[in-house]
């Protein structure tokens, strides 16, 4: 079965600081893969997407993803941070009958 | 339009009470989802809808049951709560072709506390 690894539960950078998300997947073909921020007390939003063709993959809110397949990686990157980013992330992929398969979470903290 | 919306916010039900937690979306997608969030465990896929009249058993199914009578709606049913099913409970929808599949948009959520 495809599954999803976010290593780290819990991630902390400063204000300003740049970040990187690890997420890892287990897929045999070319997998689809998304990255979602869920606020607190709030529904999950769609970040990014990678389906096909350039592996970096720009999002909203100056996020994007680098797509490794050697690695199988999917790595979410934010150059500077900014305290309204503290929020939960989500990696997830695609899996056949179109269902997705979440990672665990990464809890974001923003230190001012 | 007002995407998916999910009714109702908040509930607290005894052990042995039934619910239903209600999904509406308006995108005119075919595919809906139901997911259970738990601390540190991510989501969940409890049930899903292709289409009217057409659902499956997702990774989480005991204790539960959907239906899917029109496009718009795919409400989920818990016949005896039991503290196990306390839980953050979101509705998803997506529009799924025949080539690259669309992602899928989340409702805000119901959380349900069962004592």
């Amino acid at each position: 079965a495809q599954s999803v690894t976010q290593p780290d539960i819990h991630i902390t950078v400063s204000e300003g600081a740049s970040l990187e998300l690890r997420c890892n997947y287990s897929y045999g073909a070319t997998p689809y893969l998304f990255w979602y921020v869920q606020s607190p007390g709030q529904g999950l939003q769609l970040l990014l997407k990678y389906f096909s063709g350039d592996t970096l993959v720009q999002g909203i809110k100056g996020f994007e993803a680098e797509f490794k397949r050697s690695q199988s990686s999917f790595n979410l990157r934010k150059p500077s941070v900014h305290w309204s980013d503290a929020a939960e992330y989500f990696c997830a992929g695609l899996e056949y009958g179109n269902k997705l398969v979440f990672g665990a979470g990464t809890i974001l903290r923003v230190k001012s | 339009n007002a995407g998916v919306t999910q009714t109702p916010k908040f509930r607290i039900l005894k052990i042995g009470q039934s619910m239903t937690l209600q999904c509406a979306q308006d995108m005119n997608h075919n595919y809906m989802y139901w997911y259970r969030q738990d601390p540190g465990m991510g989501l969940k896929l409890i049930y899903y809808s292709v289409g009217a009249g057409i659902t499956d058993k997702g990774e989480v199914p005991n204790g539960y049951n959907v239906s899917r009578s029109t496009t718009e709606d795919f409400p989920l049913r818990l016949e005896l709560a039991a503290p196990s099913q306390t839980s953050v409970y979101f509705c998803a929808s997506s529009y799924a072709g025949t080539v690259v599949p669309d992602t899928q948009y989340f409702g805000p959520g119901t959380r349900l506390t069962v004592l």
